[in-house]
């Protein structure tokens, strides 16, 4: 497996523009995790879904964000309109089943100017 | 929110010696776990230790887990160059064993 993959890799937009992250987990995991990291504010905790359906999204800053998983392969996220401050490095994880690993795609810079 | 917090925020020592992280936790647990960073990369796993576990090792990795303290350590033997990395504890919570929260990290930095 080639482990989870996200893109893209980098985004620089203008702030009020749309920006649509993308995952593609591990195949046969059921759990998904978007992850927030800013110097700031550390490694957070986004939203995360089991088996394609959102479970918790009490880490979603605002309304700007939104998450979607159609199906076991694939998940976005969206911010619209984005601004400087969700400049950020944005990662996506997946594992299997409970009190297990996570494994962690190479993330996507984001920088809104 | 964070759940874990990591001791020492920033860590350097000679290569060869040992390093050792620390992360306490608020809430009761299933199990603990950390990860190691390289700059701009994803994290990668180190152990897993489960809360019914007092102690675990892998290589030169020793984790450590005392509930009773809610604290965990984790401690790199003969460190290495390679070592050099952000180092970050994550925990679940007890009835909510699927969500992942991590700390702020221990930047450890190998002096050759």
């Amino acid at each position: 497996d080639a482990g989870v993959i996200q893109s893209p890799r980098h985004e620089v937009t203008e702030m009020g523009q749309e920006v649509t992250l993308r995952c593609k987990p591990i195949s046969g995991h059921d759990y998904l995790f978007w992850y927030r990291q800013t110097m700031m504010r550390g490694l957070e905790l986004l939203i995360y879904f089991n088996n394609n359906v959102p479970i918790d999204d009490s880490g979603m800053p605002e309304d700007r964000f939104s998450a979607k998983m159609p199906n076991a392969s694939f998940s976005t996220l969206k911010i619209q309109p984005s601004e400087p401050r969700d400049s950020a490095v944005y990662f996506c994880a997946s594992k299997k089943t409970v009190i297990t690993e996570a494994f962690f795609g190479q993330g996507t810079r984001l920088t809104v100017v | 929110s964070q759940q874990g917090e990591e001791d020492p925020q920033a860590l350097s020592i000679q290569e060869g010696e040992n390093a050792t992280m620390n992360c306490s936790y608020k809430t009761s647990i299933n199990s603990l776990q950390w990860y190691r960073q390289n700059s701009g990369r994803g994290l990668v796993h180190l152990i897993l230790i489960r809360s019914n576990e007092r102690e675990k090792h892998s290589g030169r990795l020793r984790v450590t887990l005392d509930t009773s303290k809610k604290s965990s350590s984790l401690l790199i033997t003969a460190s290495r160059a390679a070592d050099t990395a952000s180092y970050f504890c994550a925990t679940d919570q007890r009835g909510r064993d699927d969500k992942i929260i991590f700390g702020k990290g221990t930047r450890l930095h190998i002096l050759p």
